[in-house]
């Protein structure tokens, strides 16, 4: 079954600690993309790539970071220079950046931090 | 700046018709899509639209009218398992998806 996955569901972690959300697809998609979602607002785009080793800034990259080593993962890590971390966070593929491909979602990951 | 609108909530009947509407302002235009997202879960792609026109598919269709940066989702036969929100995305000049907030679809029996 192809898919993307993300782990974990749900994560919780102290204000000033780094976190890293994974992100896997085996769809041998070429783009990925990063997106935070909050009550009320739409999806926002953090970080994308699409190519390995390749990877830009979306709209709210401040405190967050990304690696893009292989083609299949694109692990995204919340630092502690991030003010307001509390979010569910999505993790999407498509098979290019640029045509009328549809962007597929991995389940989210909830990240709470107090 | 980008804006994407469409209303916050809707209530409607199950077996009934909604309309959700979505106007749109970008920096260019490519393509137009609607996901839907069921609470806590991912959004799943239900239609894309680049050419003016209606798009069907099964009980739901999409229209877009790039002239008035206006797009619409049609669900029929509603189901209470269409209790969902849905999401309007636009394509701008760049090829990023811009997303409008959602509109939270609630059926009753």
């Amino acid at each position: 079954d192809g898919g993307i996955t993300q782990s974990p569901k749900y994560l919780f972690r102290k204000e000033g600690q780094n976190v890293t959300l994974s992100c896997e697809q085996n769809l041998n998609h070429d783009a990925m993309y990063w997106y935070r979602q909050d009550p009320g607002q739409g999806l926002r785009l953090i970080y994308y790539s699409q190519i390995v080793n390749d990877f830009q800034k979306g709209d709210i990259a401040e405190g967050y970071s990304v690696s893009r080593e292989k083609k299949e993962s694109f692990p995204l890590t919340v630092t502690s220079a991030q003010k307001n971390p509390t979010a569910f966070y999505l993790c999407a593929s498509s098979m290019s950046p640029d045509s009328s491909y549809e962007q597929y979602f991995g389940p989210g990951t909830r990240l709470t931090v107090t | 700046g980008q804006n994407i609108d469409q209303p916050t909530e809707m209530t409607a009947t199950e077996g009934a018709i909604v309309q959700i509407n979505c106007t749109y302002q970008t920096s260019g235009f490519n393509g137009l899509f609607w996901y839907q997202q069921h609470a806590g879960e991912a959004p799943t792609f239900l239609s894309y639209n680049v050419l003016d026109g209606l798009e069907e598919k099964g009980r739901f269709s999409s229209f877009l009218s790039r002239s008035k940066g206006y797009s619409y989702l049609l669900l029929k036969e509603l189901q209470m398992k269409d209790s969902a929100s849905y999401l309007c995305a636009v394509r701008d000049s760049n090829y990023q998806l811009i997303w409008g907030a959602g509109t939270k679809l609630i059926i009753k029996p």
